[in-house]
Parts: structure tokens; C-alpha cells; sequence
């Protein structure tokens, strides 16, 4: 499974955009690159998934070079209530391989 | 709306007990995983399960097993409680995309 790093924190403030970049330097050709929101005391929340170009949806946008060995998870406008670790993820979408490896996450606080 | 839902949010255990989480998803997932969170090391997958009576295990499988009978319950057994096992305990199931639901969580103290 493809190792990931992002950073550990990030400082934002309110109506700012937010991009937290990942690296996944051996990622396979059939991985998928997801990204989960993660509040204190719930589990972790599905947010975006890609696997080349850009996705866009209601919260997020995920960008992925060409290479595809970093992403960026870019969220628009922050406020108080996207404080949360967020977490990049890599899986290979092979039947019978379900398994992803979730790292350690990056703590985005964002401040008013 | 998909429900991953977990017996217990809190549990308290001695050393040497036999320890059963239970798992339930009511969205006809065939993907089942079990993890632990703890503080600066994020999630950590112990074992998954694609299938009914399917098990593999995932990073740190050492001290649980798992039981998967039924297509919507996914058990974690600790056979036999260690203090280094108290954690957070996420349950999860995945559609075919691999969009994973996850659980509350059930926060294990063992004494």
C-alpha cells in the first residue's frame, strides 16, 4: 500500500482557502487518492476522491498532477467548523483490495 | 443514510478479559474494517473483511481477532485484554468505490 505524508498542522482564518498538499511518491497505477474529514470525537468522513486532473464537489476540490506522486485537497472560503484533521489517503481499487492505509493526518485549525 | 453502528461509545476492562466489539451496517456493504485511533498515530487498520466469513489482516493485527458471520455484523474479539490495548476503536464499512462509513467509535480503557 502506498505511503503517505502531509504536514502535521496548518493554521488558517475564517473566508480563507486552504490547500494541504500530500505526497504518495509510489503510488500505483490502479490507486485512487481520497481524503476523509475527521471532528473530535466521530469518525473519520469520506470528503473527495480522485484519481488524476482535478474533482470538484459541494466542499472540496482535489487537484493531482500529471505525475500523480502529490495531491492537493483545496477547501474554499474555511470556517470555524472545518477545524478538523484531515487525512490522504491512497488504495488500490483491484477487486478483493479494500484495504486503505489512513496516516496520521494534518490538524487544520482555523482561527475567527 | 448509512449506519455503522457500534455497541458501546464507552468500555471499561480488566487485564486478561475477553473483549467483544460489536459492529453492526445496515447499507448492505461488503467491505468491513476495524481500526484503532491513537493520539499522534492516526488510524491504524487491524483487520478487514470483504466477504462473509472473509478476514485479512491489516497493519497490526497482534493481540484481536475477528468474526464475521453475517454480512452486516463485523466483531473485534481482544482474547484477552491488555493495558496497551486501550485505544479508540473505529468500525467502517465501504461501498464498491471504497467510500468508507465509519462508526462512533467505542473508547476502550483497560485497567
Amino acid at each position: 500500500l502506498a505511503k503517505t505524508t502531509q504536514p502535521i498542522s496548518m493554521d488558517s482564518y475564517e473566508g480563507q482557502e486552504v490547500n494541504i498538499t500530500c505526497s504518495h511518491n509510489n503510488i500505483a497505477t490502479n490507486d485512487y487518492i481520497t481524503w476523509y474529514q475527521q471532528f473530535p470525537s466521530q469518525g473519520p468522513r469520506f470528503i473527495i476522491q480522485g484519481y488524476k486532473t482535478k474533482v470538484t464537489n459541494e466542499v472540496a476540490s482535489l487537484f493531482i498532477p500529471a505525475d500523480r506522486k502529490s495531491s492537493t485537497l483545496s477547501l474554499p472560503r474555511v470556517s470555524l467548523s472545518d477545524t478538523a484533521v484531515y487525512y490522504c489517503l491512497v488504495g488500490d481499487m483491484d477487486t478483493g483490495r479494500r484495504a486503505l492505509t489512513f496516516g496520521s493526518g494534518t490538524r487544520l485549525q482555523v482561527q475567527p | 443514510d448509512v449506519k455503522v453502528t457500534q455497541s458501546s461509545r464507552y468500555l471499561v476492562k480488566r487485564t486478561g478479559e475477553k473483549v467483544f466489539l460489536e459492529c453492526v451496517q445496515d447499507m448492505d456493504h461488503e467491505n468491513m474494517f476495524w481500526y484503532r485511533q491513537d493520539p499522534g498515530l492516526g488510524l491504524r487498520l487491524i483487520y478487514f473483511s470483504y466477504d462473509v466469513k472473509m478476514k485479512e489482516k491489516g497493519d497490526i493485527p497482534e493481540g484481536y481477532s475477528v468474526s464475521r458471520e453475517k454480512k452486516e455484523r463485523f466483531s473485534l474479539i481482544l482474547e484477552s485484554a491488555s493495558t496497551n490495548q486501550t485505544s479508540m476503536y473505529l468500525c467502517a464499512s465501504s461501498t464498491e468505490d471504497n467510500e468508507q462509513f465509519f462508526g462512533p467509535g467505542t473508547r476502550l480503557t483497560v485497567l
